[in-house]
C-alpha cells in the first residue's frame, strides 16, 4: 500500500497570508493526487485533482503542484472560510490512501 | 443538484451486523463507480471499498476484507454496505462518494458506533 505522509500536522496562518501544505507518497503516484477540505462536521470537499487541476467551483487561490512523491497545495491568501483540515489522497493504486491530514488554524 | 444521502447507522453491538444505505440524485448512477470512506471519531479518511459502475469489479480495504460487502442498484440508484462481525474499530462516520478515480462527490456521512 502507498503510504501518504502529510506536513505540518498543524499550520498556523493569519487570514490573507500564504498557506503552503505538503504531501508526500511512499512511492511515485504520477499526477493521481487529488486534494480536499474538510470544515468541521461537514463532508470532505474535491479541492484538487490531477496534482494540479481545480475542481468545479474552487477559487483560483487554491492551487496544487507537484508529480511523483512531492506535492503541494497552496493557498494563496487565506480567508476564513479556508480554516479547515486538508488531506492528499493518491489515485494511482488500490488501495485509495490519504494523508492524515493538515489542520490550517488561525494564527 | 448531484446529492448523496447515507442511511442506515446507529448504535450495534460487537459481533452483530449493520447494513448501510446511500441514495444518489442529480447524476447518472450507473456510469461512475462507488464507494465508501469512513471518519472514525477525531481521526483521518480511510478508504472502505469501491464497486465498479457495472456491480461486476468490487474492491475492499484490507481492514474490512471480509467482513462488509459493497453492492449496488443501478435501477434504484442506490448503493449499499454491508457490515459484519464489526468490532469497535468500526466505530466511524461513514461516507458514500461517488468518483472513478478520486471522490468527486461526498454524502454527508451517517455515524456508527460498535459498543456494547
Amino acid at each position: 500500500e502507498i503510504v501518504m505522509t502529510q506536513s505540518p500536522a498543524t499550520l498556523s496562518v493569519s487570514p490573507g497570508e500564504r498557506a503552503t501544505l505538503s504531501c508526500r507518497a511512499s512511492q511515485s503516484v504520477s499526477s493521481q493526487l487529488a486534494w480536499y477540505q474538510q470544515r468541521p462536521g461537514q463532508a470532505p470537499r474535491l479541492l484538487i485533482y490531477g496534482a494540479s487541476t481545480r475542481a468545479t467551483d474552487i477559487p483560483a487561490r487554491f492551487s496544487g503542484s507537484g508529480s511523483e512523491t512531492e506535492f503541494t497545495l497552496t493557498i494563496s491568501s487565506l480567508q476564513s472560510d479556508d480554516f479547515a483540515v486538508y488531506y492528499c489522497q493518491q489515485y494511482n493504486n488500490w488501495p485509495r490512501t490519504f494523508g492524515q491530514g493538515t489542520k490550517v488554524e488561525i494564527k | 443538484q448531484m446529492q448523496l444521502v447515507e442511511s442506515g447507522g446507529g448504535v450495534v453491538q460487537p459481533g452483530k451486523s449493520l447494513r448501510l444505505s446511500c441514495a444518489a440524485s442529480g447524476f447518472i448512477f450507473r456510469t461512475y463507480g462507488m464507494h465508501w470512506v469512513r471518519q472514525a471519531p477525531g481521526k483521518g479518511l480511510e478508504w472502505v471499498a469501491v464497486i465498479y459502475y457495472d456491480g461486476n469489479k468490487k474492491i475492499y480495504a484490507d481492514s474490512v476484507k471480509g467482513r462488509f460487502t459493497i453492492s449496488r442498484d443501478n435501477s434504484k440508484n442506490t448503493l449499499s454496505l454491508e457490515m459484519n462481525s464489526l468490532r469497535a474499530e468500526d466505530t466511524a462516520v461513514y461516507y458514500c462518494a461517488t468518483g472513478n478515480w478520486y471522490f468527486d462527490l461526498w454524502g454527508r456521512g451517517t455515524l456508527v458506533t460498535v459498543s456494547s
